[in-house]
C-alpha cells in the first residue's frame, strides 16, 4: 500500500534556529516529491518540487533533499522566522497512466511547526 | 493573475442536506483537483477533472460528485451530508499536465 510518513507531528522551535523535517514514503512507482507549506485556514502553497533525478532543491530558506534509494525527503529551514509556523505537507506522485497527466497522490498528514519568539 | 478562489468559504448545514461548492480555477488552467482535508486523515484526493472530463477520482462514496464547464469552472456537489463530512474541501488548479498545482483558500465546512 502506497504511504507516506511525515516526522515529527509536531514541532516547536525558538525564532532564527534551524530545523529539519521528514518523510518517509513507499510510493512505487515514483514520479515525483512535493513539500507544501499550509498556513492556518488557507489552502496549500507549493515549495519544492523534486523528481527522480533530483536529489537537492531549494527555494529560499527551504532546502529540501530526496533519496529516491531509501525513499527519503527532507525539508531544512534555515533561521527560521515567525511567519514559517504552519504545518509542511509531504506528496509522492505515482507516474501518470496516460499522457492526459492523471497521476496519482499519497500525501503525509503534515507536520505542525510553530515558531516562538 | 488572479488565484484559485473557492466560495463559499463557510458553509453550515444539517444532517442529510446537499451542498454545493464551487471553484474558478486560475485563467488559463483546464484542470481542477478537489480534496478533503481532516485534522484526522490529512488530504484526501477526490477527484480531478479537465476540459469537462472527470480524469481522475479518489475512494470516495458516490454522494461526492462533481462536475466542471467549459469556463473551467467546477462545482462540488455532496448529497445526504453526514457528520463526517466535515471538513475543509480545498480545490486546485493546473496548466495541462504539469507537476505545479495551485490550491485555493478552501471552503470549511460543517455538518451539524
Amino acid at each position: 500500500k502506497n504511504q507516506v510518513e511525515q516526522s515529527p507531528q509536531s514541532l516547536i522551535i525558538l525564532e532564527g534556529k534551524n530545523c529539519t523535517l521528514q518523510c518517509n514514503y513507499t510510493v512505487s512507482p515514483f514520479s515525483n516529491l512535493r513539500w507544501y507549506k499550509q498556513d492556518t485556514g488557507r489552502g496549500p502553497v507549493s515549495l519544492t518540487i523534486m523528481t527522480f533525478s533530483e536529489n537537492t532543491k531549494s527555494n529560499g530558506r527551504y532546502t529540501a533533499t530526496l533519496d529516491a534509494d531509501t525513499k527519503q525527503s527532507s525539508l531544512h529551514i534555515t533561521a527560521s522566522q515567525l511567519s514559517d509556523s504552519a504545518s509542511y505537507i509531504c506528496v509522492v506522485s505515482a507516474p501518470a497512466i496516460s499522457n492526459f497527466g492523471n497521476e496519482k497522490l499519497t500525501f503525509g498528514t503534515g507536520t505542525r511547526l510553530t515558531i516562538i519568539p | 493573475k488572479a488565484g484559485v478562489t473557492q466560495t463559499p468559504r463557510y458553509l453550515i448545514k444539517t444532517r442529510g442536506q446537499q451542498v454545493t461548492l464551487s471553484c474558478s480555477p486560475i485563467s488559463g488552467h483546464r484542470s481542477v483537483s478537489w480534496y478533503q482535508q481532516t485534522p484526522g486523515q490529512g488530504l484526501q484526493f477526490l477527484f480531478e477533472y479537465f476540459s469537462e472530463t472527470q480524469r481522475n477520482k479518489g475512494n470516495f462514496p458516490g454522494r461526492f460528485s462533481g462536475r466542471q464547464f467549459s469556463n473551467s469552472r467546477s462545482e462540488m456537489n455532496v448529497s445526504t451530508l453526514e457528520l463526517g463530512d466535515s471538513a475543509l474541501y480545498l480545490c486546485a488548479s493546473r496548466q495541462g499536465s504539469s507537476y505545479e498545482q495551485y490550491f485555493g483558500p478552501g471552503t470549511r465546512l460543517t455538518v451539524t
